[in-house]
């Protein structure tokens, strides 16, 4: 059974950083790319970007380009999403999301984590 | 920046069959697959089409995805509406390497 755990609740002041994890298991980590969603309160999906499990190749939205870091560590099948220089509007719930493998063109997510909230105030 | 558009909300009887459309901004719709996702509150979202009118496992034929290239949009139409369909809605493609959602659609289910 394929899960994705991701990291508890945050709470940062603005200009802060945060660093939210992804623990996959169930599959093979490294076969299929893994992507970050976030959603604002009350909003929709807004995506951020990508990473190659294999490789580490990450590719960013460019709203998110200098600004967020993606990482993974595959001896413990773990995913990272660090967002720096944080201001309030950064407040929203993280989401992990695997690639799923019946995906034309690598574009659909099977699996998502359950969220983690990042809450940004002073 | 490529857009998908969709309507804020739709609302329909138990039983009726409802229509959300995500309609692009440029370009073809037709030439990049679309997914859709539902999300119940303070839930993730699950797939319930990829590559514009596949149904995943487990999600029930009621479900069903279509594209029309002459209005540059996707459909996603649920029949048979149970009140369990009451969720956010959302249209998700990809253009150029860059993933985009729709700005999802509230369903309600009266």
């Amino acid at each position: 059974q394929i899960h994705l755990v991701q990291s508890g609740a945050e709470v940062k002041k603005p200009g802060a950083s945060v660093k939210v994890s992804c623990k996959a298991s169930g599959y093979t980590f490294t076969d299929y790319y893994m992507h970050w969603v976030r959603q604002a309160p009350g909003q929709g999906l807004e995506w951020m970007g990508w990473i190659n499990p294999i490789t580490g190749d990450t590719d960013y939205a460019q709203k998110f380009q200098g600004w967020v870091t993606m990482t993974r560590d595959t001896s413990i099948n773990t995913a990272y999403m660090e967002l720096s220089r944080l201001k309030s509007d950064d407040t929203a719930v993280y989401y992990c999301a695997k690639v799923g493998p019946y995906c034309t063109n690598g574009v659909c997510y099977d699996y998502w984590g359950q969220g983690t909230l990042v809450t940004v105030s002073s | 920046n490529f857009m998908l558009t969709q309507p804020h909300s739709v609302s329909e009887s138990p039983g009726k069959t409802v229509i959300i459309s995500c309609t692009g901004s440029s370009g073809s719709i037709a030439s990049n697959y679309v997914q859709w996702y539902q999300q119940r509150p303070g839930s993730a979202p699950t797939i319930v089409i990829y590559d514009d009118n596949q149904r995943p496992s487990g999600v029930p034929d009621r479900f069903s995805g279509s594209i029309d290239g002459s209005s540059n949009s996707a459909s996603l139409t649920i029949s048979r509406l149970k009140t369990e369909d009451e969720a956010d809605y959302y249209c998700q493609s990809s253009v150029s390497g860059n993933w985009v959602f729709g700005g999802g659609t509230k369903l309600t289910v009266l």
